[in-house]
């Protein structure tokens, strides 16, 4: 199962902010955060991730709790072209068998995700 | 990152036949994953498919129903068998691998839309 809960869904209206919440109280220790978008009829588009430091890349900023049970999703500009579902990740299990093949490789189990609307 | 392949992009099956996806990636990888989506709803993953050996399935998934191989590093196929109705979804193939910022993310096909009469 997803460790992670998410709003079904947001508003933003656009050339705002659009923070996108997500709960995953059950993290481990060595578990990233990661987020993905899904805009409609494509796969999933990675955004950003981390560990337990506040991130930024050219797509998003990525704010995590000090005691990492949450972490919020800023996309600080939205367009209307940012309109999709957002999924948080927290990287699950290590599979025996992965271990035995290549090492550092988990399972990516999406939760219900969070569908954003821009709007003009 | 890496660049995959799907095909067919969709396809309109009878219940009853078995369909094949096909998932070609540019570059060699170790693991790689297929998931369901489902009409409206979030991805599911199926297996993990590990060059040289059996893939691994998650609870709900039976190799008799969604086989699966991996000749090699670059290529894998999920048959879809016996369908019905209710496995109309979008199929979809990932590999973890570098991004460009150096960690590894997941990449994923465009997906394989299947709809089942």
């Amino acid at each position: 199962d997803a460790k992670t809960t998410q709003p079904t869904s947001m508003d933003c209206a656009e050339g705002r902010a659009a923070n996108l919440p997500c709960n995953h109280s059950t993290i481990s220790g060595n578990e990233y955060v990661y987020w993905y978008r899904q805009i409609h009829s494509q796969g999933p588009q990675y955004i950003i991730h981390g560990l337990k430091n506040n991130e930024t890349n050219e797509m998003a900023s990525l704010i995590i709790t000090e005691d990492r049970k949450s972490s919020t999703l800023i996309l600080p500009h939205a367009t209307l072209r940012d309109t999709a579902v957002y999924y948080c990740i927290v990287r699950g299990e290590k599979h025996l068998l992965l271990v035995m093949v290549s090492s550092g490789t988990y399972k990516y189990i999406f939760g219900t995700g969070t569908r954003l609307k821009v709007l003009a | 990152s890496a660049v995959i392949s799907q095909k067919p992009s969709r396809d309109i099956c009878q219940r009853g036949t078995s369909l094949t996806i096909q998932c070609q990636v540019d570059s060699q990888v170790t693991m790689m994953f297929w998931y369901r989506q489902q009409p409206g709803q979030s991805l599911t993953l199926i297996a993990t498919a590990n060059q040289g050996s059996e893939a691994t399935y998650e609870s709900g998934f039976v190799i008799d129903k969604f086989p699966i191989s991996r000749p090699n590093l670059t290529f894998s196929t999920l048959t879809v068998s016996n369908m019905s109705p209710e496995d109309s979804s979008i199929y979809l193939c990932s590999v973890e691998g570098q991004g460009v910022s150096g960690a590894n993310v997941l990449t994923f096909g465009a997906g394989s839309r299947l709809t089942v009469l």
